[in-house]
């Protein structure tokens, strides 16, 4: 199975709340996960990778921090959203030149 | 650093008819895979076929095939038989980022006409 699952689906939050986004996946064990972010009419940005528990890379300085607690599990945070922050993000599993990446359904964050 | 370039922001075809998306891309690697997605109005990621380099016989999966030119570094997708659920962005992308990150092209947004 491919199954992964993310929630929430949608959030509307006001600016410098913290937040607070969760993944996880059936099926393998130890995967590549991936936080992606979509702003409106872009295309997708690398946010972290992780390789397994603890182990996470960031691709690019923020405000958003991520977790992963357990095998199958992968968190988002913040401690206090900017409106930039707004956007659609994807959660995703599998990452190298032979494999394949599935993405879960997404969440969609608005801070206002 | 990888690059993976999609020319047409917009396509638009005739439900039942065919239409061809373009992508190209750049890397030194020479075994790989390569990937369409489709993102419908849900915004989920949907992987729509893949393509791995090694192999000479281009994919196929169903409606949707792949013309694989390896040595021009060129991937385009075709959708024969289109059909109104086919509207949505379509992305081609190469796994050859940092961290093994999926590169992708900006999409290419496909309208079906009825």
């Amino acid at each position: 199975s491919q199954t992964i699952h993310q929630w929430p689906a949608t959030l509307v939050q006001p600016v410098g709340s913290p937040l607070s986004l969760e993944c996880t996946v059936e099926g393998t064990s130890n995967p590549n996960l991936y936080w992606y972010r979509q702003a409106a009419g872009r295309g997708l940005q690398l946010l972290f990778y992780s390789v397994g528990i603890g182990q996470i890379s960031s691709e690019v300085p923020q405000n958003l921090s991520a977790s992963r607690p357990q095998d199958r599990q992968f968190i988002l945070s913040s401690k206090k959203l900017l409106l930039s922050d707004s956007g659609f993000y994807l959660c995703a599993r599998g990452g190298g030149l032979r494999d394949t990446q599935y993405f879960g359904p997404g969440t969609r964050l608005t801070v206002l | 650093a990888q690059t993976v370039t999609q020319s047409q922001p917009e396509m638009s075809v005739q439900e039942a008819e065919t239409v061809t998306l373009s992508c190209t891309y750049d890397t030194s690697e020479s075994d790989y895979y390569l990937f369409w997605y489709k993102q419908p109005p849900s915004r989920q990621m949907i992987l729509v076929i893949r393509q791995e380099a090694y192999k000479q016989q281009n994919a196929t999966e169903n409606r949707f095939s792949v013309n694989f030119q390896k040595a021009a570094k060129s991937f385009s997708l075709k959708i024969s038989d289109s059909q109104l659920g086919d509207a949505a962005m379509y992305f081609c992308a190469y796994p050859g980022g940092s961290n093994y990150k999926l590169t992708f092209g900006k999409g290419t947004l496909l309208t079906v006409n009825p």
